[in-house]
């Protein structure tokens, strides 16, 4: 697609259930970043992959996230055993740079998780 | 650790009028880039402008120019002649290179309100 595409845009977990949140990156894209927004706060780094190596999940506030790009393209976000606190925004970025190279970062819309 | 303030929660412009938002840093790097970032009520974040820490000449794109004052760690973004679809969130963001990932640290953000 042109853009980075996320989904699902909306989810609502009762509290202790698995959630899993996709992301589409911009087709060839090597780099690939998940981050977190609270409400009324700016977005948290929590995890890199350049290609399917993920060099970089130091961001991750548990061991209850857990992320993946298995083919290098399109990745998922899982969180199990959801809390209240896992409420927020997940934005998805890509770029076509990789490593310490500064490149725009292309983002998704973000899929908005709300915990019962 | 490098962080990004932005003071200013909230702001108010009249369209055509050009308007400052706020934003200092802080990092003992002498190698770092500066970002400025809209997000809309849609949720996806739009990369505006951004000024890496050797560049000698204040970056422009457009209406947007970041203002670099290197000494005082501030990173201002101008917007000139403001227009309603400016109304939005806009972050500040900074980004290290570490040799893994350039990943951004942002700030908490200004809520932009163009009026009539």
């Amino acid at each position: 697609g042109a853009g980075v595409s996320q989904s699902p845009r909306y989810k609502v977990a009762k509290r202790g259930q698995d959630v899993a949140l996709r992301c589409d990156p911009i087709s060839g894209h090597v780099s690939l970043f998940w981050y977190q927004q609270a409400l009324g706060q700016g977005p948290e780094f929590l995890t890199y992959f350049q290609n399917e190596a993920q060099l970089d999940k130091s961001g991750l506030p548990s061991d209850r996230f857990f992320a993946e790009r298995p083919e290098g393209s399109v990745s998922t976000l899982k969180i199990q055993r959801t809390q209240q606190e896992d409420s927020a925004v997940y934005l998805c970025a890509s770029s076509s740079y990789s490593g310490g190279a500064f490149g725009e970062l292309f983002f998704g819309e973000g899929s908005r998780l709300t915990v019962l | 650790a490098q962080k990004i303030t932005q003071t200013q929660p909230g702001m108010f412009v009249q369209e055509k009028e050009a308007v400052t938002l706020d934003c200092t840093y802080d990092t003992s790097d002498p190698s770092y880039g500066l970002f400025w970032y809209k997000q809309p009520s849609s949720g996806e974040m739009i990369f505006l402008i951004y000024q890496g820490s050797y560049d000698q000449q204040n970056a422009t794109e457009g209406r947007y120019s970041l203002n670099f004052q290197k000494a005082r760690k501030s990173a201002n973004l101008v917007i000139s002649a403001s227009q309603l679809g400016d109304s939005a969130m806009y972050f500040c963001a900074m980004s290290i290179p570490t040799g893994t990932a350039s990943k951004l640290t942002f700030g908490t953000g200004t809520r932009l309100q163009v009026t009539l």
